[in-house]
């Protein structure tokens, strides 16, 4: 059984980066890409971008100026950075299994909750 | 405003049957895939339709999609109390090269 288990800072100020990591328990790590979604507070989804194991990366254009995800094979595990946040990126934050090439979403992880204010 | 365009808000009584539209174009769901997943409230997103309209093992028979052209829909037969949630398509969109979602949808058992 596919497991995913993601962590990070809460509460961020603005201007200030977002840091989330993602671990990967069961299943392949190098078969599949990995993504990070996020879900504004009573509205919707958003991709921000996905990264396979190489570290080849496909961000979100409408944020790519401000994304940097990065992998960590050995421990089967990705993150995210979102830099100069600001209360925009408010939001629930989720890694998930799957991109372009891959089924998008076939296991989640718990989410967490991002809340950007001074 | 979503490039993928849903109703904002359905409704239906158990055991009743509901559609659940999500319109887009030829850049995303004309040529691509269609997913939908389920969000129940305080949880995450759960894939139901794969592929425009394969169950991933789990997801009851109750839940079908379909597509056409640049539409696709997902239906629920039967409804129960428990399919109260937030519904969501996603289409990868060729000419923006990103995923994109629906708006999502919330779904209310009467």
């Amino acid at each position: 059984q596919v497991q995913l288990r993601q962590w990070g800072a809460g509460l961020l100020k603005p201007s200030e980066t977002l840091s989330l990591t993602c671990a990967v328990y069961g299943g392949s790590f190098t078969t599949y890409s990995w993504s990070w979604i996020r879900r504004f507070p009573g509205k919707g989804l958003e991709w921000i971008g996905e990264i396979v194991h190489t570290g080849s990366t496909t961000y979100n254009p409408s944020l790519k100026s401000r994304v940097t995800m990065s992998v960590d094979t050995s421990k089967s595990q990705f993150s995210l950075r979102l830099n100069s946040v600001t209360a925009a990126d408010t939001a629930l934050y989720y890694c998930a299994r799957g991109g372009r090439w891959y089924t998008l979403g076939e296991f989640w992880g718990q989410g967490t909750l991002v809340t950007v204010s001074s | 405003q979503s490039v993928l365009t849903q109703p904002p808000s359905a409704s239906g009584t158990p055991g009743q049957r509901v559609t659940i539209s999500c319109s887009g174009s030829s850049s995303n769901i004309g040529r691509n895939y269609v997913f939908w997943y389920q969000q129940l409230s305080g949880t995450a997103p759960k894939l139901l339709i794969h592929t425009n309209y394969q169950r991933p093992s789990g997801v009851p028979d109750r839940f079908s999609g379909s597509k056409s052209g640049t539409s696709a829909s997902l239906v629920i037969s039967g409804l129960r109390s428990e399919d109260e949630a937030d519904y969501f398509c996603a289409s990868w969109d060729d000419s923006l090269s990103s995923w994109m979602f629906g708006g999502g949808t919330k779904l209310t058992v009467l």
